[in-house]
């Protein structure tokens, strides 16, 4: 079956400091792998994908590149800010079938500290 | 355009008690994913429905919870009898099905429910 595994948080971080959160996957078949962001009382929010290996997902300074060969999409920011402080979750699904289901990784807090 | 909406945002109820908890999806998606969150666990799904017909219940803990889906911009999810160990954020998400933006999911703000 599909998993996710991310880093084990929480996270904690000097404004400007450079962000890397580990995600390692196991899967069938080529998935879809995203990244969500969860600020403080709210729902999950689509951070970026990438669809099929060596793709590259960025969005607000954020990047992950997909990796089918260490089956790894880490999360990077060059310099975080604090209201990056948020819980990010890595998460897969199997879209070359008709199977949308996301497989979420639990999640790993970030905190930056001004 | 609106996003996903849920009502109660937060709801406080007795054990035993039935619980409602309603989502409207973004119009024009056709599949809508209720997700339950909890420290312990983490983001669990727990049934999603396609074009309004459950695709899969697998993750419905027992049945004390039920989903149902009679349009396209309506779903419920119903707990009955509802216990302490229900309590949990609740979201709902949607979906559209086709397209370069299939598979990515819009959630809701998530409903709090407290049973005391």
């Amino acid at each position: 079956g599909n998993s996710v595994t991310q880093m084990e948080g929480p996270v904690t971080l000097s404004e400007e400091a450079f962000l890397t959160i580990n995600c390692t996957y196991t899967a069938t078949g080529y998935p879809s792998l995203f990244w969500y962001v969860q600020y403080p009382g709210e729902g999950l929010q689509l951070l970026l994908k990438a669809t099929k290996a060596d793709d590259k997902g960025s969005n607000k300074g954020f990047e992950a590149t997909y990796r089918k060969e260490t089956t790894s999409f880490h999360l990077e920011k060059g310099s975080v800010q604090v209201s990056d402080s948020a819980v990010y979750f890595c998460a897969l699904t199997n879209s070359g079938g008709s199977n949308y289901k996301l497989t979420f990784g639990k999640g790993t807090l970030l905190t930056v500290n001004p | 355009d609106a996003g996903v909406i849920q009502s109660p945002r937060h709801e406080v109820t007795e054990m035993g008690q039935e619980v409602t908890l309603r989502c409207k999806p973004i119009s024009g998606h056709d599949y809508l994913f209720w997700y339950r969150q909890t420290m312990m666990r983490g983001l669990e799904l727990l049934i999603y429905f396609n074009n309004n017909v459950p695709i899969d219940d697998s993750g419905m803990p027992e049945d004390r919870f039920s989903a149902k889906m009679p349009n396209a911009s309506f779903s419920t999810l119903k707990i009955q009898p509802s216990e302490p160990r229900d309590s949990a954020v609740y979201f709902c998400a949607s979906s559209i099905g086709r397209g370069g933006r299939r598979n990515e999911q819009f959630f809701g703000p998530g409903t709090r429910l407290t049973v005391l």
